[in-house]
This record gives C-alpha cells, structure tokens and sequence, in this order.
C-alpha cells in the first residue's frame, strides 16, 4: 500500500491563481481530512469528510473547497489564492471510527506571492 | 477556545537518556488522545494512542501517560536514539465528534550523540 498521496509537493502561485490539491489514499479508509500547518500554529483542520459524498468544516475552512466523490480521493481547491494560505498542507485518512489513528501523507508546500 | 499545548517547546537530551514530552489538554470532554512524530519534510507519523478509560499504555521504547484528573498527557521515550530527533505533537479528539483532532503546537526534541 502507498498509504496517502499527496500531490504536488510544492507550489507557487500568484494571488488570485486557483489551484486543486489533490490526495489519494489506498487503505480504504472511510475518513480523510485535511489541515494546514504554518510556524507556531501546529496543525489546523481545514475541512473533513466521513465518507464518500459527505464534507464538512473544520477550524480554518474559508477560502477552501472540497468534495468527496470516491472512498479513494479527497482534493482541495483553493478558490482565490491569497498569501495567506501560503503554509504547508497534510492530508490525512483514517479508519471509519473515531478513536483510530490518522495516517498523514508527505504535505503540499504552498508559496503564494 | 480549548487548546492542547506543551509545557517545553524544545527538549535536548543526550544519546541513551531517557525523554519525556509533556502535554496539557483543557477539554475534559476528550476521550481519545494520539502523539505523532514529525521529522523535517515529512508528514507526521502515528507513534501511539491511548484512550481515555486507560492511564498508561506501552509501545516499543515509549509510554504514554494520562492524567485526567490535572489534563495532562505525556510520552516517554526510552534510550533515545538520534534517530528519534524530531517534532513531538500531541492531539485530542475534541471539537464536539469524533472525528476532529486538536493538535498541539509541537516540541522539538534534540537528541545529541
């Protein structure tokens, strides 16, 4: 298994470019989630789905958008870049409890000029 | 609102010496705490999990402690390696369901040869 898969690596855009953040997992797993990471800050969830055709917001959600149309992928589209999502992102996946572990893939790192 | 933090942002410890990473949690509602590793360019990496009907759990080289009664969270690692150099973040399963994790904002620990 390749776990979670997150592409790409790295990014810049200018402000106002949008762009999708695309990540993939092959274990199943019925919850994804992703978070942004900046300095000082840990981990902030960004949005979440608890399955296929289900999303919702978690702490920092504006400015993003995601969808879930397969078990498999979870993307997220940043609408109107602004060097304010400069940061690096994770996704992360989990079995469909929730007191399981989340599993992270490598991160996006985003440069918004 | 409710934060997980850590007492010790940096932690520096000599090869073969035990390590302890502190974490303090506010929401008494949490049921189901999780540390993870994070090395420089990587995602973060599941370590162990405890819930909250447990006070102690053991790993391979580390245990996580629980106190409920102070809301306090702590990982030991024993013999630390340089390979365990790396950012320590603890989470809990709070935000009102099961599946939002609260991160805290991460400690460094160093470990010298």
């Amino acid at each position: 298994n390749a776990g979670v898969t997150q592409t790409p690596k790295f990014q810049v855009l200018k402000t106002g470019q949008s762009m999708t953040l695309q990540c993939a997992q092959d274990m199943n797993h019925e919850y994804m989630s992703w978070y942004r990471q900046d300095p000082g800050m840990g981990l902030r969830l960004i949005h979440y789905s608890v399955g296929a055709g289900i999303t919702d917001q978690g702490e920092v959600p504006n400015g993003y958008n995601v969808s879930r149309s397969t078990t498999e992928d979870f993307p997220l589209r940043l609408l109107s870049a602004a060097p304010s999502q400069t940061s690096v992102y994770f996704c992360a996946s989990s079995k469909d409890r929730g007191d399981q572990p989340q599993h992270f893939g490598d991160g996006t790192r985003l440069s918004i000029l | 609102g409710e934060n997980v933090g850590l007492h010790l942002p940096t932690l520096s410890v000599q090869e073969g010496d035990n390590s302890i990473i502190n974490c303090a949690y506010s929401n008494s509602a949490s049921d189901y705490f999780i540390w993870y590793k994070q090395e420089s360019g990587k995602g973060p990496q599941f370590i162990i999990d405890i819930r909250s009907n447990m006070d102690k759990r053991q790993g391979q080289r580390v245990t996580v402690l629980l106190n409920k009664t102070v809301k306090h969270l702590s990982l030991q690692i024993a013999a630390t390696q340089p390979g365990d150099s790396a950012v320590y973040f603890c989470a809990e399963n709070s935000g009102g369901s099961n599946y939002k994790l609260t991160f805290g904002k991460g400690t460094l620990l160093t470990v010298n040869p």
